[in-house]
């Protein structure tokens, strides 16, 4: 595997489950990012780790927990959902958190919530 | 406050000519990057073309230059001999602490 991986790609549950998304990135980076990308609105950051530490979370629902157990894999657990969290969410790393660098992203997990 | 603007939802090109999308942005910061991502459809998103704010020469990557206005906060993006392959959602984003717009969708048509 190459790159950054995420699973599983398409996943529908229901407003009262608890799953987890994850994230795996094969590149050495340091830093990992998760996004939101909903129709016709612009990607939003939610959480960026640097070396396995949070260092932002812009405001988001506690409904949405991530964890970085390790600077390779980034996952983000899922419970008690509304259907307006039903969207495409990117995972991306980057070689560190400093404004230069690019991010590479996943393919992205297509969640509907029902 | 951050704020990147893509006021072209959606634009088209013939195949083998040359288009460009808009973009400007709003940030305080004095250093900054300026970055254009490219999303095909079901595919993953990638990079384009990268700035840096306190260059003032243009980047260009093969057929893909901006034109970047500090002073008016513009980054555009020029796509020259468009190919089919270009097809996709592109967005412009803004790092400082990775600011994205909305998107353009560009449709390259034969």
């Amino acid at each position: 595997e190459t790159g950054v991986t995420q699973t599983p790609r398409h996943l529908v549950m229901g407003m009262t489950n608890k799953k987890s998304l994850k994230c795996e990135q094969h590149l050495g980076h340091n830093a990992m990012y998760w996004y939101k990308q909903s129709a016709k609105k612009p990607l939003e950051l939610m959480f960026v780790y640097s070396l396995e530490e949070r260092v932002e979370n812009n405001s988001v629902p506690s409904r949405f927990s991530p964890e970085c157990p390790n600077s390779s894999h980034l996952f983000l657990h899922l419970h008690t959902l509304q259907p307006e969290d039903s969207a495409l969410y990117l995972c991306a790393s980057s070689q560190a958190r400093l404004t230069g660098y690019e991010q590479y992203f996943g393919p992205g997990t297509r969640l509907t919530v029902t | 406050a951050q704020t990147v603007t893509q006021s072209q939802p959606e634009m088209s090109v013939q195949e083998a000519e040359t288009v460009t999308l808009s973009c400007t942005y709003d940030t305080s910061e004095s250093n900054y990057y300026l970055f254009w991502y490219k999303q095909p459809p079901s595919r993953q998103m990638i990079l384009v073309i990268r700035q840096e704010a306190y260059k003032q020469q243009n980047a260009t990557e093969n057929r893909f230059s901006v034109n970047f206005q500090k002073a008016a906060k513009s980054f555009s993006l020029k796509i020259s001999d468009s190919q089919l392959g270009d097809t996709a959602m592109y967005f412009c984003a803004l790092r400082v602490d990775m600011r994205f717009g909305a998107g353009t969708r560009l449709t390259v048509k034969p």
